[in-house]
């Protein structure tokens, strides 16, 4: 089901160049939400948002911005990429009534030299 | 206490076999709580959610203990497609914290 991609699934980037990643979802949910998923980690929440315009910070979040202009749209940016954020970079939607139902995107594999 | 503790793995079960995992977490209020898989290199895909008292999907059954603040998840009957990384999820005062998962192999 393709209600919600990732892009670009894949990018090699070098160190000092800003990066942006794209969520985009066809379901029309407010929740959405940036997580990085390393070993030894598991799944971190970088920031998300619960509206147009409304985005909150969550564990990881310090290198990391993001913007929602739009319901279907979610970004990320790494402002200047360091090699410490090599990462797979996971994006979901909330769904439920409490919104913690959590439908993942495919991912994005991020490798910084 | 970390938020979310799930034991690593991996579990190496035969086909057949009944498993369980466990996943405890630290904080009371939490109200959400949920069972993802993830196949390697995929994303995480939701399971099941888990409820007050106790639910079951077919082979799967997940429960909650709000006393010992803990959820589980039983397999019955595992087949070689059930192997994956199984992660907890539980929400508290912020959105959903994910513990780091547990690994299971299925062995024919």
């Amino acid at each position: 089901d393709a209600g919600i991609t990732q892009s670009p699934r894949h990018k090699v980037t070098e160190t000092g160049t800003p990066v942006t990643l794209r969520c985009h979802q066809t379901e029309n949910h407010r929740y959405m939400y940036w997580y990085r998923q390393d070993p030894g980690h598991g799944l971190r929440l970088i920031h998300y948002s619960y509206g147009v315009k409304d985005t909150d910070k969550g564990e990881v979040s310090d290198g990391y911005s993001v913007s929602r202009s739009k319901t279907e749209d979610f970004l990320l940016t790494l402002e200047s990429a360091t090699s410490s954020q090599t990462s797979v970079y996971f994006c979901a939607m909330g769904l439920g009534a409490s919104y913690n139902e959590q439908f993942f995107g495919p991912g994005t594999r991020l490798t910084v030299l | 206490r970390k938020e979310v503790e799930q034991d690593p793995g991996p579990f190496n079960v035969p086909e057949g076999a009944t498993v369980a995992f466990n996943c405890t977490y630290s904080n009371s209020a939490s109200q959400s709580f949920f069972w993802y898989r993830q196949d390697c290199r995929k994303e995480p895909k939701l399971l099941m959610s888990v409820y007050s008292s106790g639910n079951e999907d077919g082979r799967f059954t997940a429960q909650l203990n709000r006393a010992s603040q803990y959820i589980s998840l039983l397999i019955r009957d595992s087949k070689l497609s059930d192997s994956a990384t199984y992660l907890c999820a539980v929400n508290g005062d912020t959105p959903l914290v994910f513990g780091k998962g547990t690994r299971l192999s299925v062995i024919a």
